[in-house]
């Protein structure tokens, strides 16, 4: 199994719901991320997660909130999202050593009304 | 910190034509280099890196890329294109002194090949 798997793959929230996102790897891999990627840019690294814990925060809000409750699961909970915050999320995983190949789920498309 | 500049947004070829996309960084220590391609309606895929070693790296589906250390680049070529080489390619860096695990997008480039 190579596949980073991410539900739901389309999202539609209000300004004052609470979501969750989910990914899910079974590859042994050690390090999680959180990438989002506004239509027609590159993504951008929001969180990095080493063995369950959190090594890197790239200053998001903290309307997002990262969790990684085993090393097969990463969860984005979402809370008073902002309009501006439409992006497809994305998930990806690694191996230990770092900087070896990130795999890319397939993403969240989430649009806030 | 450190950017990631990649020359063209929009690349249109026929088949058969050869490909080459720039990619420029501007960090100046030692760096890990990525490409990564995007094919309509799928996930980032990687085609290829280069951590240390030989310069010229070759990656899957004919794509190759050269390190110029002295010119801060990591350009990737395809001699000869096919119609599913159609996707955006992004180039991405990763200096692992600043924070393994953080790596930086360029802009992409869409390459739309013709048939």
């Amino acid at each position: 199994d190579t596949e980073v798997t991410q539900t739901p793959k389309h999202l539609v929230m209000g300004m004052t719901n609470k979501k969750s996102l989910k990914c899910e790897q079974h590859m042994g891999h050690r390090a999680m991320y959180w990438y989002k990627q506004k239509a027609k840019k590159p993504p951008e690294l929001m969180f990095v997660y080493s063995y369950e814990k959190l090594s890197i925060n790239e200053s998001v809000p903290s309307r997002f909130s990262p969790e990684c409750p085993n090393s097969s699961l990463l969860n984005l909970h979402l809370h008073a999202l902002q309009p501006e915050d439409s992006a497809l999320y994305l998930c990806a995983s690694s191996q230990e050593p770092p900087n070896e190949k990130l795999f890319f789920g397939s993403g969240t498309q989430l649009s806030v009304l | 910190a450190q950017s990631v500049s990649q020359h063209n947004h929009h690349v249109i070829l026929s088949e058969a034509a050869s490909l080459e996309l720039g990619c420029n960084y501007s960090y100046g220590g030692t760096v890990n280099l990525f490409w990564y391609v995007q094919y309509p309606g799928q996930h980032l895929q990687l085609l290829l890196k280069y951590f240390s070693g030989d310069p010229l790296v070759k990656g899957i589906k004919g794509f190759e890329a050269e390190f110029i250390k002295s010119k801060f680049s990591f350009n990737l070529r395809k001699p000869s294109v096919q119609w599913s080489d159609t996707a955006e390619y992004f180039c991405a860096v990763n200096a692992p002194t600043q924070g393994w695990g953080k790596l930086q997008f360029g802009a992409g480039t869409q390459v739309v090949v013709t048939p």
